[in-house]
């Protein structure tokens, strides 16, 4: 079956501090995954997708096939950053975007 | 084309009325998402078209739901006989086809309150 598994709900990180939102999945095949963020009162926006291989705004994410995992990393957190943000997957051949149900990333001054 | 639109922005029904949503993609779009999400959740899909024709729906969506999409522009879904447990926000989202690897552009949504 298709997750998207984000473990922390919310995740409290100092202004200039390194960040990483953590996100595993469980896929029988080679997904595409992905990164989306919500700002407040902004509607839900790509962030960025493993297989452009891009750093948006200082975040960057390695696909760990092994681990399964698809961790967002961004080496200083600033204050613009505080949003919730969710990590997806499709499948290869399955349309649909499968999401996990996201972290608070909350940057404290 | 100013992205995707969601109408209306909210909606407060009593329980066992009838609702629609409606929802316009950006123009070249092919392909169109519906999805729900209540809170503490991330986005459930419910239902995705290609052009006119609705090629899958989720388990998610009870008979009470219908999505239709008449002419491969702009989509409309219905709840029919509300329920409190169908409070939530129902997000829109259009790609071109083929286009989930390059991801969707979602709507504002259209928040949900039966009462």
């Amino acid at each position: 079956a298709q997750r998207v598994t984000q473990p922390e709900k919310l995740l409290s990180v100092f202004k200039g501090a390194p960040v990483e939102l953590k996100c595993n999945y469980s896929y029988s095949g080679s997904p595409e995954l992905f990164w989306y963020v919500q700002y407040s009162r902004q509607r839900l926006q790509l962030l960025l997708r493993h297989i452009s291989r891009e750093s948006i705004k200082g975040f960057t994410a390695d696909l760990n096939k092994g681990e399964t995992s698809f961790h967002l990393k961004k080496p200083f957190a600033q204050e613009e950053d505080s949003a919730m943000y969710y990590c997806a997957l499709s499948g290869s051949r399955d349309d649909k975007i499968i999401f996990g149900k996201g972290t608070r990333l909350h940057i404290l001054p | 084309d100013t992205g995707v639109s969601q109408d209306p922005r909210h909606k407060i029904t009593k329980r066992g009325q009838n609702v629609t949503f409606r929802c316009d993609p950006i123009s070249e779009h092919n392909r169109l998402y519906w999805y729900r999400q209540t809170l503490g959740q991330g986005p459930e899909f419910l239902t995705y078209f290609q052009n006119e024709a609705q090629l899958e729906k989720s388990r998610l969506l009870s008979d009470r739901f219908s999505a239709e999409r008449p002419k491969g522009s702009f989509s409309t879904l219905e709840i029919q006989r509300t329920e409190q447990g169908d409070s939530a926000m129902y997000l829109c989202a259009s790609s071109l086809a083929m286009g989930a690897p390059y991801g969707y552009t979602f709507g504002s949504g259209t928040r949900l309150t039966v009462v």
